[in-house]
């Protein structure tokens, strides 16, 4: 069975922490992904990476960076922290690679607090 | 511009009835679409994909229709059950490369007895 975990299910910052979220995934996938979920407008992406080292920019990463040393684990740094980065946060891993089959599989998510 | 659109009023719906959600788009040509099932406080589950040359597909209790010419794929959950309620977000392929989505806000159902 697949599996993606998130290091943290609730977390409570205060403004200018750095932050970091950790995910795992045990499917030897290329690619991993991520999101933040907030009312209303949906999952938007914030980074990706293909490969180990490379990272890609998503549609929102004003505010963010990102590490990914081992093939299995991507990092979501929040650099300095700030009150409108309180979202739901989630990783995925889509399946193989196929350009054509592109199941996202997630993990559980952090809900992250910035005080 | 982009967008992906979905009902954001909650759809509730009584047990054994059959549930309809509506995805529609604008500016994408997505060669795919999938269905994704998401609990509170917790990550999207896929749940169906369909492809652009593909009218109609099931799973279970599931049926999922995808119109390229309209634009929009229905998604319909028969004999629904409460174990059903949950949000449901539809999911397009960006067609550039990486397995990028581009997801809807998702529709809540919630099933009464």
């Amino acid at each position: 069975d697949v599996k993606v975990t998130q290091s943290s299910r609730y977390l409570v910052k205060r403004t200018g922490e750095k932050v970091f979220l950790e995910c795992v995934q045990d499917m030897d996938h290329e690619n991993m992904f991520w999101y933040r979920q907030d009312p209303g407008l949906g999952l938007r992406l914030i980074y990706f990476s293909y490969d180990v080292k490379m990272k890609e920019k998503g549609d929102i990463p004003e505010g963010y960076s990102v590490s990914r040393e081992k093939k299995e684990r991507f990092s979501l740094i929040l650099e300095s922290a700030s009150t409108n980065q309180t979202s739901m946060y989630l990783c995925a891993s889509p399946t193989t690679g196929s350009l054509s089959t592109d199941t996202q599989y997630f993990g559980p998510g952090t809900r992250l607090t910035v005080l | 511009s982009q967008k992906i659109e979905q009902n954001s009023e909650a759809l509730n719906i009584q047990e054994g009835k059959t549930a309809t959600l509506t995805c529609n788009y604008t500016n994408y040509s997505p060669a795919y679409l999938q269905w994704y099932r998401q609990d509170p406080g917790r990550g999207p589950v896929f749940l169906l994909l369909i492809r652009e040359n593909e009218k109609e597909k099931r799973k279970e209790r599931l049926k999922v229709t995808f119109d390229t010419t309209l634009k929009q794929s229905l998604f319909h959950i028969t004999a629904s059950q409460p174990a059903d309620s949950a949000t449901y977000l539809c999911a397009l392929d960006e067609s550039d490369s990486w397995g990028k989505l581009q997801f809807g806000a998702g529709t809540q159902v919630v099933v009464t007895p």
